[in-house]
């Protein structure tokens, strides 16, 4: 069984540019949530998709958006890109979409740096 | 809304002493809480999780976390701190339909543990 697998680890862009980040879901987890973590700071829900589709965004603005495939994995792209936008984005995947007692289980991440 | 306080940015203790770790939340609802830890570089590990069920939850490497509903505590004890246990630690809230999905986290605590 292989984990929560996210790609590349590390990134630097440039302010005004777009990043996709990619998040490769735990096998038979098909809910897939992603968090920024700023540094020195907790991870703040950005989104969550389940079955492909958007059912929860925390307080991002529309510039982050994201997509879900048909296997699950997912996608978080960043428009516009900001010097605040630089965190480490985690991927988090669980099995359910909202069923209680579903623990998620979070990637290694990817480390953003926007200059 | 929901919101969580981690009082104490950074922890020290001596090896072999009783770790401590608190966490207080807000919330409209009856919440489930979670206590996660991240080693650097890495993604959040789950420690142990409240779900309404027993108030005094166990979880891995022998951390405990008792829930004290009159107030808003979740404090996270571990009767003797080893080496390995330094890392930064999180605690987490989320409504009960949303089971482990969709939290949102304190500000985290760094917990150091002096030989």
């Amino acid at each position: 069984e292989t984990g929560v697998t996210q790609s590349p680890t590390h990134l630097i862009k440039t302010r005004g540019q777009q990043v996709t980040l990619r998040c490769s879901s735990q096998s038979g987890h098909n809910t897939v949530s992603w968090y920024q973590q700023a540094l020195g700071q907790g991870p703040q829900f950005i989104f969550q998709y389940y079955r492909e589709e958007e059912n929860g965004r925390g307080n991002f603005p529309p510039r982050f958006s994201g997509l879900q495939f048909p296997n699950y994995s997912s996608e978080l792209n960043v428009n516009a890109l900001e010097l605040d936008d630089s965190a480490l984005y985690l991927c988090a995947s669980s099995s359910a979409g909202s069923r209680v007692n579903t623990e998620a289980f979070f990637g290694q991440g990817t480390r953003l740096t926007v200059v | 809304a929901q919101s969580v306080t981690q009082l104490g940015s950074h922890v020290s203790v001596s090896e072999g002493a009783l770790v401590l770790l608190r966490c207080n939340y807000s919330s409209s609802v009856p919440p489930y809480l979670f206590w996660y830890v991240q080693y650097p570089n890495q993604g959040l590990q789950l420690l142990l999780k409240y779900t309404s069920a027993a108030t005094l939850v166990k979880g891995i490497n022998g951390f405990e976390a008792e829930f004290k509903k009159s107030e808003t505590s979740f404090h996270l004890t571990k009767p003797s701190a080893h080496m390995s246990d330094a890392a930064e630690y999180f605690c987490a809230v989320s409504d009960p339909p949303r089971g482990g999905n969709m939290l949102t986290f304190g500000g985290g605590t760094r917990l150091m543990v002096k030989p």
